[in-house]
């Protein structure tokens, strides 16, 4: 089992839907949890942290399940520009490593 | 300065080549890392450091890749004899040290090994 995992997709959206993607991750002592949104050929860039009671930014809102382990990541009124791949990240306790990434999602929007 | 500065943006090397990539933090971040991702495929883990000694070089793939940092600024990745499977962009990130922040990460080096 990897230690973050994540549907890869891709997910083709239509402009306006609502969009969830899903994280898995293997250790339950885990302390910090962010999204990140890479764009093709371009680096990762943090989109938002995620907190315990869940935290909302603008159109995203993030939620985390300590007890089932998983992360989410909801996107309302879907815009074209929010075409690209989410990556779930996860600081597995005791990695030195610090934060470990997933495989990403890819999200595709369509006008 | 600004952001996570990483340099040359391009490189195209024959196989066999050793190559020397650079990365610039930001300033007072502590932590660095670098990443590889191949074409298509997620980030792979290379290596950490913080301030100038390198507690996780766990992801290094062989002998050939090494990586060096003077104090808590700029890191150098060095790839000797290139191999094909190699190409890949490299990705430096930098974080202020604490696990809150997340990193930020530079624009990162287009290897090409032909």
């Amino acid at each position: 089992r990897k230690e973050v995992e994540q549907d890869p997709g891709p997910f083709n959206v239509p402009e306006g839907a609502t969009v969830a993607f899903n994280c898995t991750y293997s250790n339950s002592a885990s302390q910090s949890f962010f999204w990140y949104r890479q764009d093709c050929r371009k680096e990762p860039k943090l989109l938002m942290s995620v907190y315990s009671s869940g935290n909302e930014d603008g159109r995203f809102t993030a939620q985390l399940n300590r007890a089932s382990q998983y992360i989410s990541l909801l996107i309302r009124d879907s815009k074209l520009s929010d075409s690209a791949t989410y990556l779930c990240v996860v600081n597995l306790s005791g990695s030195a490593r610090q934060l470990t990434f997933g495989s990403g999602t890819q999200l595709t929007v369509l006008p | 300065g600004a952001g996570v500065s990483q340099s040359p943006s391009n490189k195209v090397t024959e196989k066999g080549k050793d190559v020397e990539l650079r990365c610039d933090p930001i300033s007072g971040h502590t932590a660095l890392y670098w990443y590889r991702q191949r074409l298509g495929q997620g980030l792979e883990f290379l290596i950490y450091f913080q301030g100038n000694s390198a507690p996780d070089k766990s992801g290094l793939p062989s002998d050939r890749f090494s990586a060096e940092r003077t104090g808590e600024s700029v890191s150098t990745l060095t790839i000797q004899r290139t191999q094909q499977e190699d190409s890949a962009v490299y990705l430096c990130a930098s974080s202020p040290g604490g696990l809150a922040y997340g990193y930020t990460f530079g624009s990162g080096t287009r290897l090409t090994v032909v």
